[in-house]
């Protein structure tokens, strides 16, 4: 059972537009929903995160909206630079997610920004 | 802070041999958590400890995997025997409280021949 689905699979943006990844979520428990990036030959590190309490965080060029009705969150990338070329993971966390105190990733999205 | 630290970051196998991953958790983290990353699966976890001890290992795919951690600074992984569908970057990762981030190593690359 997925819990987390991604999409989309692979992204290809101009410098100097908008990335938008968009992520659904089943689990109703999840208490909290960080991103993470992951550059080649690197582990994920967190980008941004946020608890469903607020349905915006912001945070530089990075954006999380939040639609807790609908179980859905993106991340939107605003004036995309080929630094950000990477590959991104949404995820949930709580109760019932990976092993009930880790996290449940989405299969990532590979973006490219082309210069 | 060195960050957590995996070794080996490749290995080279064949069928059939143990295989043996390490992790070196940030210090004073209370719990470490062990993944396997796919293309097709992507991001899995397999097991993860607090203080030391196994929580759930619910996501660890056959008996034919095992993990330790004997103290709070140290973990292994172990595959035996392996099998080429074990190939598959494994990362690990430590947290602190509940409520803080959690930080991956840069992954073991297992190929399994």
């Amino acid at each position: 059972q997925q819990q987390v689905k991604q999409s989309p699979q692979s992204l290809i943006v101009q410098k100097g537009g908008i990335s938008i990844i968009n992520c659904a979520y089943e689990n109703t428990a999840f208490d909290y929903f960080p991103w993470y990036q992951q550059f080649p030959g690197k582990g994920p590190a967190l980008l941004i995160a946020i608890r469903p309490d607020v349905s915006e965080k912001k945070e530089g060029r990075f954006t999380i909206s939040f639609n807790k009705s609908a179980k859905q969150f993106s991340l939107h990338i605003m004036d995309s630079q080929p630094g950000d070329s990477a590959t991104y993971f949404c995820a949930g966390r709580g109760v019932g997610g990976g092993g009930a105190d880790g996290l449940t990733f989405g299969k990532g999205t590979h973006l490219i920004i082309q210069p | 802070d060195a960050g957590v630290i995996q070794s080996p970051r490749h290995e080279v196998t064949e069928m059939g041999q143990e295989v043996t991953l390490r992790c070196k958790p940030i210090s004073g983290h209370n719990s470490l958590f062990w993944y396997r990353q796919t293309m097709m699966r992507g991001l899995e976890l397999l097991i993860y400890f607090n203080n030391n001890v196994p929580i759930d290992d619910s996501g660890m795919p056959e008996d034919r995997f095992s993990a330790k951690m004997p103290n709070a600074s140290f973990s292994t992984l172990k595959i035996q025997p392996s099998e080429p569908r074990d190939s598959a970057v494994y990362f690990c990762a430590s947290r602190g409280t509940v409520n803080s981030p959690l930080h991956f190593g840069n992954g073991t690359r297992l190929t399994v021949t």
